[in-house]
């Protein structure tokens, strides 16, 4: 375990439906981030979270809606979703906004949208 | 773009081999770093070199780094068959705060 927890770590889902991912750190990290892997691309950073506060929005489809209630939870809520969002979602965490001193991932959340 | 993008995509060795992996990037950096992924699972940090580097070292990985050329470079010592996984490796510009991540390059160790 790497302290970076994400659940569920499969997820199958149809297009109308509504679920939530969740990401927990307790390593004390101030930031916290989503990213999409989909095969063959780079990994695509979603969004940013510094002391709770979305600092990135990297002009994700409204589909996806983040909360983050506290600097250890992230949560990444999807609705209506298409299936070219099936992919890995990866949660990461860094101990400050700056990123120097490298960044932890969970082991990430399968979806499947059928 | 920042990206760094990583070089062979694609490499398959014997174990005890060494592998070599390179990064290149188009734009001043504070850090790049490596990280290794095993199939379907999270990344994992490995090494983080800063701009005033040229070189670390952590067990049996090398890292060096060349600002001119705006590349890096990851090697794996005496390969073995855990060495398999997917290296990323991640830059973070100046005046930066988000990493950009390439493709990755997926090895294979052979037993």
């Amino acid at each position: 375990e790497t302290g970076v927890t994400q659940t569920p770590r499969h997820l199958v889902m149809g297009m109308t439906n509504k679920k939530s991912l969740k990401c927990e750190q307790h390593l004390g990290h101030n930031a916290m981030y989503w990213y999409k892997q989909s095969a063959k691309k780079p990994l695509e950073l979603m969004f940013v979270y510094n002391f709770k506060e979305q600092t990135e929005n990297n002009s994700v489809p409204s589909r996806f809606s983040p909360e983050c209630p506290n600097s250890s939870h992230l949560f990444l809520h999807l609705h209506t979703l298409q299936p070219e969002d099936s992919a890995l979602y990866l949660c990461a965490s860094s101990q400050d906004p700056s990123g120097e001193y490298g960044y932890t991932f969970g082991s990430g959340t399968r979806l499947t949208v059928v | 773009s920042q990206q760094g993008e990583e070089d062979p995509q694609a490499l398959s060795i014997q174990e005890g081999e060494n592998a070599t992996m390179n990064c290149s990037y188009k734009t001043s950096i504070n850090n790049l770093q490596w990280y290794r992924q095993n199939s379907g699972r999270g990344l994992v940090h490995l090494i983080l070199i800063r701009s005033n580097e040229r070189e670390k070292h952590s067990g049996r990985l090398r890292v060096t780094l060349d600002t001119s050329k705006k590349s890096s470079s990851l090697l794996i010592t005496a390969s073995r068959a855990a060495d398999t996984a997917s290296y990323f490796c991640a830059t973070l510009g100046k005046g930066s705060y988000i990493p950009t991540f390439g493709r990755g390059t997926s090895l294979i160790v052979h037993p």
